[in-house]
């Protein structure tokens, strides 16, 4: 069965390390999508990708990067991580229609 | 600024009973709604969506009402049973401007006791 699937599912780190959030779908959606989970604000979009070689900044895209080198990976880069990236992540594909599937979710903490 | 907004953090319901979430926007570019529910440790899954050319849209138990002129869209649950409790998430899209992309409220925590 198609799936998409995120790792590590919990990860603590310190402030200032580099951190790589992968996610891994076998949907083959074109559509891919990165958002964090915190307490009063749902779910906020970080970064997306349409397809091989495109990226895009959500609405809380500072401090993360991402690449889109095939049609299944989109991974997920704290540059430096920060206290105020302690949060859960989600990853989410789609087609060209609006479900979105989303993945199992990443607990990150930083210490 | 907040686009999709779900006011109420949490609702309580008894089983067998009614429950009703409710969710308000203020993109009138938005032509697409959904709703997502969410258990614990899980991530979020498709529940039910409304197009902004339709006023309703219904699955087994779940309704979507839309009220354009007024910005809201309320999702009805009936009858409650203990395993809906779970976040619920309104999310929207705008096509034109957004692409596929979606905009998602805060959540409501929705509780059915036995």
């Amino acid at each position: 069965d198609a799936e998409i699937t995120q790792s590590p599912r919990h990860k603590i780190t310190e402030t200032g390390r580099q951190v790589t959030l992968a996610c891994h779908q076998t949907w083959n959606h074109n559509n891919m999508f990165w958002y964090r989970q915190d307490l009063g604000h749902g779910l906020r979009l970080i970064h997306y990708s349409y397809g091989v070689q495109d990226t895009n900044k959500g609405e809380v895209s500072d401090g993360y990067s991402v690449s889109r080198s095939n049609t299944e990976d989109l991974p997920l880069t704290l540059e430096s991580a920060a206290s105020s990236q302690t949060s859960v992540y989600f990853c989410a594909s789609s087609t060209s229609s609006y479900e979105q599937y989303f993945g199992p979710g990443t607990r990150l903490t930083v210490t | 600024d907040q686009q999709v907004k779900q006011n109420s953090p949490s609702l309580s319901v008894q089983e067998g009973r009614i429950s009703i979430l409710n969710c308000d926007y203020t993109n009138s570019m938005f032509d697409y709604f959904l709703w997502y529910k969410k258990y614990p440790a899980e991530g979020p899954t498709f529940l039910i969506s409304i197009s902004s050319i339709k006023d309703k849209n219904e699955d087994g138990r779940f309704t979507v009402f839309l009220n354009k002129s007024a910005k809201h869209l309320s999702l009805h649950i009936v009858p409650s049973q203990p395993g809906d409790s779970a976040v619920y998430f309104c999310a929207a899209s705008a096509a034109q401007t957004s692409g596929s992309r979606l905009t998602f409220g805060e959540g409501t925590q929705l509780t059915v006791n036995p």
